[in-house]
C-alpha cells in the first residue's frame, strides 16, 4: 500500500544523545517534512525538502538535522543542541504544486530520559 | 510565515448537531489554498476539505462544508450531522505559492461530541 512510515513509534533519549527519526514514503513525492508538534499546539516547521540532496530550514531548525540522499527518504536527527526535544514529530509528503496535499505519517514520539 | 488564527480552543456539540470552526488568516496574496486537516486521538493527521481561493463556490465534502468569505480572510469549518467519530483536533492551514508552498497551521480546536 502507498503512504508514509515513520519509525520509531516512540523514542527514549538520553541526555547528549542524537537520535534520528526515520521517515519513509512510496508516493514518489517531490517534496518532505518535518513538523514539531507540542501538546495542544498546532504544527510547527523544521525542515523541508522539495528534491534530493537539497533541504531548507524552516521555522524551528536550531538543533535539528536532515539529510536528502534518496528521494523516498527524510531522516530527522534530533542534535544534543537541542535543549527541550520532548515532542510528537510528524513528517509529510506532497508533490511538488500550490494544489497538492501534505499526506502525513503516523508520528513519532519523541522523550527525554 | 503566514498567520493563521484559530480563535476556538475548544468545541462542544451534541451527536447529530451542527458545529462550526472557525479560521481567519493573513495574506496579501490572490492566489491560495487553504485546508482543514482533523487529528484523531491516534494523532494520525488526515485532510477533511482544500478550498482553492480563486473558486467563489464552497468546498463540500459529505457531511463537511467550507464558509468561505475571501475579503474578510475567513475559512470556517462546519461539520453538519455531527459523529463521535469526529471528535478530534481541527487544524486549518494555508498555502501559498511565494512561501514554496509550505503550509502554516493554526493552533487547532479540540471537538468534543456528546452521546
Amino acid at each position: 500500500d502507498g503512504g508514509i512510515t515513520q519509525s520509531p513509534k516512540y523514542l527514549f533519549r538520553k541526555e547528549g544523545q542524537n537520535v534520528t527519526l526515520s521517515c519513509e514514503q512510496n508516493l514518489n513525492h517531490d517534496a518532505m517534512y518535518w513538523y514539531r508538534q507540542d501538546p495542544g499546539q498546532g504544527l510547527r516547521l523544521i525542515y523541508y525538502s522539495q528534491i534530493v540532496n537539497d533541504f531548507q530550514k524552516g521555522d524551528i531548525a536550531e538543533g535539528y538535522s536532515v539529510s536528502r540522499e534518496k528521494k523516498e527518504s527524510f531522516p530527522l536527527t534530533v542534535t544534543s543542541a537541542q535543549k527541550n526535544p520532548t515532542a510528537f514529530y510528524l513528517c509529510a509528503s506532497s508533490s511538488f504544486g500550490l494544489a497538492e496535499t501534505q499526506y502525513f505519517g503516523p508520528g513519532t514520539r519523541l522523550l527525554v530520559l | 510565515a503566514q498567520t493563521v488564527t484559530q480563535s476556538q480552543p475548544e468545541m462542544s456539540v451534541q451527536e447529530a448537531e451542527t458545529v462550526t470552526l472557525s479560521c481567519t488568516y493573513d495574506t496579501s496574496e490572490s492566489d491560495y489554498y487553504l485546508f482543514w486537516y482533523k487529528q484523531p486521538p491516534s494523532r494520525q493527521m488526515i485532510l477533511v476539505i482544500r478550498q482553492e481561493a480563486y473558486k467563489q463556490q464552497n468546498a463540500t465534502e459529505n457531511r463537511f462544508s467550507v464558509n468561505f468569505q475571501k475579503a474578510a480572510k475567513s475559512f470556517s469549518l462546519k461539520i453538519s450531522d455531527s459523529q463521535l467519530g469526529d471528535a478530534a483536533m481541527y487544524f486549518c492551514a494555508y498555502r501559498s505559492p511565494s512561501n514554496d508552498y509550505k503550509l502554516s497551521f493554526g493552533a487547532g480546536t479540540t471537538v468534543t461530541v456528546r452521546a
